[in-house]
């Protein structure tokens, strides 16, 4: 059964780097054909897409959060992260983590709630 | 980007009972890539349908799926207890892959 759980500061302040990190257990970061993927959704909004890393290292980001988003991988402890930088209140959401087959999301971490407040 | 629509905002039902949710595009979506899933509060949402139709491993036959172009609709024949909650559609043959704003599927 592969498992994700998404971990990382609660609290961010304005204008600072939001860095979390998902650890992936009952499969590798690093094999097969997957999209390691992170998905927000703010308070009474949808769910939003930010991006996702491949195994092989390339990226693929939301043109919207593109200029502040970087994704990586450690093999080495079958993590993948995601840096979102200059975070505004407007950033505030739960962040997902999630696994993409490329024909479906098939399966999600619970989520952690990130806040942006001095 | 593509705008996914779902209707309605809440659908209040009782066990037993069928329901019927609808998603619908801003553009063509190729039936290849149209999910559903379920979310629960504390949960990670559940995928329960991909490719439109194909229900994912475990998920009961209850829950089918259909449609094509820029409308695709969820059934679930007969509402179990454990079927309340939060339903939303997400497309991901265009980039970026995008979600609908969800159904709430809830106690009558």
């Amino acid at each position: 059964q592969v498992q994700l759980q998404e971990s990382g500061p609660g609290l961010v302040k304005p204008s600072e780097a939001l860095s979390l990190t998902c650890t992936v257990s009952g499969d590798s970061v690093s094999r097969g054909s997957y999209f390691w993927t992170w998905i927000r959704q703010p308070a009474g909004k949808r769910l939003e897409w930010i991006g996702h890393i491949y195994t092989s290292g390339g990226t693929n980001y939301n043109p919207s959060l593109k200029s502040r988003v970087t994704m990586s991988l450690d093999t080495s402890k079958n993590q993948f992260s995601l840096k979102l930088t200059s975070v505004t209140a407007a950033d505030t959401a739960v962040y997902f983590c999630a696994r993409d087959t490329y024909s479906s999301i098939d399966y999600w971490g619970r989520g952690t709630l990130v806040t942006v407040s001095s | 980007e593509i705008v996914l629509t779902q209707s309605p905002g809440t659908l209040s039902l009782s066990p037993g009972e069928r329901a019927t949710l609808s998603c619908r595009a801003s553009q063509t979506v190729s039936s290849d890539y149209l999910a559903w899933f379920q979310h629960k509060p504390g949960q990670a949402p559940r995928l329960l349908i991909y490719g439109t139709s194909t229900r994912a491993t475990g998920i009961p036959a209850r829950f089918s799926g259909s449609g094509s172009g820029t409308d695709f609709t969820l059934t679930i024949s007969s509402l179990e207890p454990e079927d309340f909650g939060m339903y939303y559609c997400q497309q991901s043959g265009s980039s970026p892959q995008t979600f609908g704003q969800g159904t709430k599927v809830e106690t009558k």
